[in-house]
């Protein structure tokens, strides 16, 4: 089984300052990862994917992560954020046979302050 | 439609009751995910449909939770005899077929968001 967990349940920030979202996972076998964000009412959007290759992941809207292994870790980061940048942030594992089973982490709530 | 949906977008319901979620996909998604989110927490994977059939529903949590998706496209939640810890916002997911060593996006819907009371 994998899990994942998001060290941060809620992380402020300045507009123009960079931002870190925290994840680590577990698991006893490859997986992909994933950081989907969830802007308020909306449904869950997918910010970036590391399948294989590069372990430096570009994804939209500015965001990029960095694979791990060896710390089992794919942290999301961003240099520098909007306030259209709040929203919830969750990190995902699939087993690289089960597609797109995810197993999500809790969440990281993300509230940029002007 | 431009996206996957679900519909009611909200669900009142007294427990004992029996409700159905259903979940449009996007035209061509063979692949389709039920996913339940409850208040703080992030999604967990309820069940998986590769055409009409249930190809994972290893996370359904037990035998009051049934889905189907008889024509390959539409798909229903359907709860019986439902409990206030059944309260979550039930979220649905399409993607092209995943494919062997590849991966197709998954489109989520905006979520049913379900309140036993």
């Amino acid at each position: 089984a994998q899990s994942v967990t998001q060290l941060d349940s809620q992380v402020p920030v300045f507009e123009e300052a960079p931002v870190e979202l925290r994840c680590n996972y577990s698991s006893s076998v490859s997986v992909y990862l994933f950081w989907y964000v969830q802007y308020p009412n909306q449904g869950l959007q997918l910010l970036l994917k590391y399948l294989s290759g590069s372990t430096l992941v570009k994804g939209i809207n500015g965001f990029e992560a960095e694979f791990n292994k060896s710390q089992t870790s794919f942290h999301l980061r961003k240099p520098s954020v909007h306030i259209s940048d709040t929203a919830e942030y969750f990190c995902a594992v699939s087993r690289r046979t089960a597609g797109n089973k995810l197993t999500f982490g809790g969440g990281t709530r993300v509230l940029v302050k002007p | 439609g431009a996206g996957v949906s679900q519909t009611p977008s909200n669900k009142v319901t007294e427990k004992g009751k029996y409700v159905e979620l259903r979940c449009d996909p996007i035209s061509g998604h063979t692949a389709l995910y039920w996913y339940r989110q409850s208040l703080g927490q992030g999604p967990e994977f309820l069940i998986y449909f590769q055409g009409t059939g249930a190809a994972d529903d290893s996370g359904l949590p037990n035998d009051r939770f049934f889905a189907v998706r008889p024509e390959g496209s539409v798909s229903t939640l359907k709860i019986q005899r439902t409990e206030r810890g059944d309260s979550a916002v039930y979220l649905c997911a399409s993607s092209e077929n995943p494919g062997q060593g590849n991966l197709a996006e998954a489109f989520f819907g905006q979520g049913t968001r379900l309140t036993v009371v």
